[in-house]
């Protein structure tokens, strides 16, 4: 069974540095890796969609990379901004639509 | 992108009474949608893949008689919780893919139930 685990559970920087956060996964047979932001006591929105066949994906300040073989994503946030603390998950997508979530990181930007 | 809401986005009732949810795809068409639970500071779990036109597939552990899901069109599925008791207080999410594997999947905002 795929599981997914996020590393460290919880951050806090300041404002202007940039980041990592680490997501690790057992199966790498994956169709794709996705990236979501949650709020607390919200949804989630999606940041980045890396399919199996892609290395990484950009959007803004944020930049997502993928390595199958040894089944690890990380998510690269440039300048931290206050706006940035959420907490931030991994999933895959290992086939029949539905996704593998990670534990998360909860991510303080302090200003 | 695509836009999947949910309703109500919390709900507070007492023990042994029913609760219904329903997700909804609103500019886009899902087959399948997936209901998630989410305990306080956990990851998301999948609960059941809703499919419209045939019954719900649901993981292990989870009681389907309890967890009623109805996939009635291709925008809407819903999900009652019945009997209610205390333990089912999480916050419920469904998503939607927006195509096939390979595409984004979408979630609606969630739902908060309290089950006094």
């Amino acid at each position: 069974k795929q599981e997914v685990t996020q590393i460290p559970a919880a951050l806090s920087v300041p404002e202007g540095e940039n980041l990592v956060l680490n997501c690790s996964f057992t199966d790498s047979a994956i169709y794709n890796l996705q990236w979501f932001r949650q709020d607390p006591g919200k949804g989630l929105t999606s940041l980045l969609l890396i399919q199996s066949s892609q290395r990484e994906q950009t959007s803004g300040r944020l930049n997502a990379s993928l390595d199958k073989s040894s089944g690890r994503s990380t998510l690269y946030i440039a300048a931290s901004q206050p706006g940035d603390s959420a907490t931030y998950l991994c999933a895959v997508r290992a086939g029949a639509n539905n996704l593998f979530f990670g534990t998360g990181t909860r991510l303080t930007v302090i200003p | 992108g695509a836009v999947v809401s949910q309703h109500p986005s919390w709900v507070i009732c007492k023990s042994g009474t029913s609760v219904k949810i329903e997700c909804r795809s609103l500019d886009f068409q899902a087959t399948t949608m997936f209901w998630y639970r989410q305990f306080p500071k956990q990851s998301l779990m999948l609960m059941a893949t809703s499919n419209e036109g045939s019954k719900a597939t649901y993981e292990q552990g989870v009681e389907k008689d309890k967890f009623l899901i109805n996939h009635a069109s291709l925008t809407l599925s819903t999900l009652t919780v019945t009997s209610a008791h205390p333990e089912d207080s999480s916050f419920y999410i469904c998503s939607a893919p927006a195509g096939g594997l390979t595409d984004t999947q979408y979630f609606g905002p969630g739902t908060r139930l309290t089950v006094l």
